[in-house]
């Protein structure tokens, strides 16, 4: 059935560090991509989406690039900051619904 | 603008207490969404209702219960509480069923005892 498989965490860096978290995906068709991030005690909030092969989406210096070869849609960061320090969710819409991957936690130290 | 609200942000119900959960958005969105949030678990979808006037049971739906009120609100409904409901939970909201994004509250935090 339709899935997303991301890298478990927690990933701990040190402050500009290049950050890579991955995400891969089991779909029928080519869904929308989408990164979502929550901050410590809130709701998930839209990062970044893409909608069709080798777009790539990008906010507040991540990147992911929609890849349909190898049905993945990794996240990228070249210099992290403390205030990214949250939980990243990758995941596709299937008709009515997302569908999330797990969550990886982000920490990001000084 | 508020997007999406809930309440109560915290709440400890008993085994077998019930208890309505509150969610209400004001960027006139079609498709509503419940979903509860565990460790280890991600997000996993509990109803969503496409349209007003429409609810459809998600991935776990047991022991739970919506309404679409009006276009705004989207209530869920637990009529007896377990503690494996204890979890935090949280509704969306988005422009119309399909590829749009959806806007997140900011959770109820719900422990049963």
């Amino acid at each position: 059935g339709d899935s997303v498989t991301q890298m478990e965490g927690p990933v701990t860096l040190s402050e500009e560090a290049f950050l890579t978290i991955n995400c891969t995906y089991t779909a029928t068709g080519y869904p929308s991509l989408f990164w979502y991030v929550q901050y410590p005690g809130e709701g998930l909030q839209l990062l970044l989406k893409a909608t069709k092969a080798d777009d790539k989406g990008s906010n507040k210096g991540f990147e992911a690039t929609y890849r349909k070869e190898t049905t993945s849609f990794h996240l990228e960061k070249g210099s992290v900051q403390v205030s990214d320090s949250a939980v990243y969710f990758c995941a596709f819409y299937n008709t009515d619904k997302l569908i999330f991957g797990t969550g990886t936690r982000l920490q990001v130290f000084p | 603008n508020a997007g999406v609200t809930q309440t109560p942000k915290f709440q400890v119900l008993k085994t077998g207490q019930s208890m309505t959960l509150q969610c209400a958005q004001d960027m006139n969105h079609n498709s509503m969404y419940w979903y509860r949030q565990d460790p280890g678990m991600g997000l996993r979808l509990i109803y969503y209702s496409a349209s007003e006037g429409t609810t459809d049971k998600g991935e776990v739906p047991n022991g739970y219960n919506v309404s679409r009120l009006n276009k705004r609100e989207f209530s869920l409904r637990l009529e007896s509480a377990a503690p494996s409901q204890t979890s935090v939970y949280f509704c969306a909201s988005s422009r119309d069923r399909g590829t749009y994004e959806q806007y997140f509250g900011p959770g109820t935090r719900l422990t049963v005892t």
